[in-house]
């Protein structure tokens, strides 16, 4: 079965620290990756999503994330981060043919301070 | 509306009793999906459904939990008999289906307490 590790569970940085969010999958046919944020009080929403070509994708509020095949990795970087960018992260597979199952992380809850 | 709906936001009930939960997913959407939140773990699949094609139902934890799709469009949770261990917010999202859709549209979710 498909399976989705997020490491880091809880992160603190303070502003203009750089970020790096950690996710690996066990799935070793083409797959589809996600990031998704969850921000207090909201509702999730999309911030990247990787389906073929440069490995290295670009989301908004400045994120990015790099597709290491050989690593089954999908880690979600951002240089300088902001108070307004605590919120919830989660990784997520999809298979790329067959089914449109979405398998999530448990999750990064990240907290910037001021 | 525009967006993915879900109800109720909040539902308190007690130990042994039957709840419904409801997602009207966005018009147009072919694939609907439901997802328990639990703190700590993170979102834990439980069914989709894709067109006129069977649901894949491989999450459902038990079989006190069922859901259906009526006419394409909105869909019920069910959950029978509820034990504390069900408390969690449920999440409900959809999306235009298809191999090269990607982007998951979240309702604001039901958040379900059990006494």
């Amino acid at each position: 079965a498909q399976s989705v590790s997020q490491h880091n569970h809880h992160v603190i940085l303070s502003e203009a620290a750089s970020l790096e969010l950690g996710c690996n999958y066990s799935y070793g046919g083409t797959v589809n990756l996600f990031w998704y944020v969850q921000y207090p009080g909201q509702h999730l929403q999309l911030l990247l999503k990787y389906f073929s070509g440069d490995p290295l994708v670009k989301g908004i509020k400045g994120f990015e994330a790099e597709f290491i095949k050989s690593k089954f990795s999908f880690n979600l970087r951002k240089p300088s981060v902001q108070w307004s960018d605590t919120a919830e992260y989660f990784c997520a597979v999809r298979q790329g043919s067959g089914t449109y199952k979405y398998i999530f992380g448990t999750g990064t809850r990240l907290k910037v301070l001021a | 509306g525009a967006g993915v709906s879900q109800s109720p936001s909040n539902k308190v009930t007690e130990k042994g009793k039957d709840v419904e939960l409801r997602c009207d997913p966005i018009s147009g959407h072919t694939a609907l999906y439901w997802y328990r939140q639990s703190l700590g773990q993170g979102l834990e699949f439980l069914i989709y459904f894709q067109g006129n094609s069977a649901p894949d139902k491989s999450g459902l934890p038990s079989d006190r939990f069922s859901a259906e799709r009526t006419g394409g469009s909105v869909s019920t949770l069910t959950i029978q008999r509820t034990q504390q261990e069900d408390s969690a917010v449920y999440l409900c999202a959809s999306t235009s289906g298809g191999a090269n859709t990607g982007e998951l549209f979240f309702g604001e979710g039901s958040r379900l307490t059990v006494l």
